[in-house]
């Protein structure tokens, strides 16, 4: 039974470009959470999706960044015009039913470490 | 919204003795507490988690305290292992929410 699968797992930018960071969940889930680590700190939240829904994107940056998860095909978390300060892993987890309801643990991939120079 | 403190941030023990790691929560609402190991280079491991209607839970070497007074949790590793070094994460999440809040995370270094 294959994990959450990412990739790419390390993605170097230069200022300016686009980054697309692809997420498969589990087999099985339809919820999909997106969360960003800077060096040496935690993990904080950033958007989660059903198929096809944004539900939650409070911890999104109001610009340049997005996410989809389409019915068919991988969740992407899109950031346009990177910067220095978006250089970080970038993780995304999945679980059967939504986090709040029940409640249902979130399994983590492996990581996209994005570095924009 | 939700607030997680973690301590230590370092921790170094020996071979075979335990190791703890507290956390604190702010949210009273907040009924799920799960904690992730994560090595160099990877994303995080559950290694055990923890709901509000409990408190206490292990699992061989590894147990988790959970006080819904006092809004804190800590994790307990006993006959620590070289392969128990890693950066251990706690987490919790509000009910009816979605999201997880983690902790500042704890580098756990076991000395041969």
């Amino acid at each position: 039974n294959a994990g959450v699968m990412q990739n790419p797992r390390h993605l170097v930018r230069r200022r300016g470009q686009e980054a697309r960071l692809r997420c498969s969940p589990m087999k099985g889930h339809s919820h999909v959470y997106w969360y960003r680590q800077l060096p040496e700190e935690g993990l904080k939240f950033m958007v989660y999706l059903q198929k096809e829904n944004i539900i939650d994107e409070s911890g999104m940056p109001k610009e340049r960044f997005s996410a989809e998860f389409p019915k068919e095909g991988p969740s992407i978390l899109r950031i346009q015009q990177v910067v220095r300060g978006d250089s970080a892993a970038y993780f995304c987890a999945s679980s059967p039913r939504p986090a709040g309801a029940g409640t249902d643990t979130q399994y983590f991939g492996p990581g996209t470490r994005l570095t924009v120079l | 919204g939700e607030n997680v403190e973690q301590h230590p941030s370092t921790l170094s023990v020996q071979e075979g003795d335990s190791a703890v790691i507290k956390c604190t929560y702010s949210d009273s609402a907040s009924n799920y507490f799960p904690w992730y190991k994560q090595e160099l280079g990877k994303g995080p491991q559950l290694i055990i988690d923890i709901r509000s209607n409990v408190g206490e839970k292990k699992d061989q070497r590894i147990a988790v305290t959970l006080n819904k007074t006092a809004k804190h949790f800590s994790l307990h590793i006993t006959e620590t292992q070289p392969e128990d070094s890693a950066v251990y994460f706690c987490a919790s999440i509000i009910q009816g929410a979605q999201k997880l809040v983690f902790g500042q995370g704890t580098r756990l270094t076991i000395n041969p």
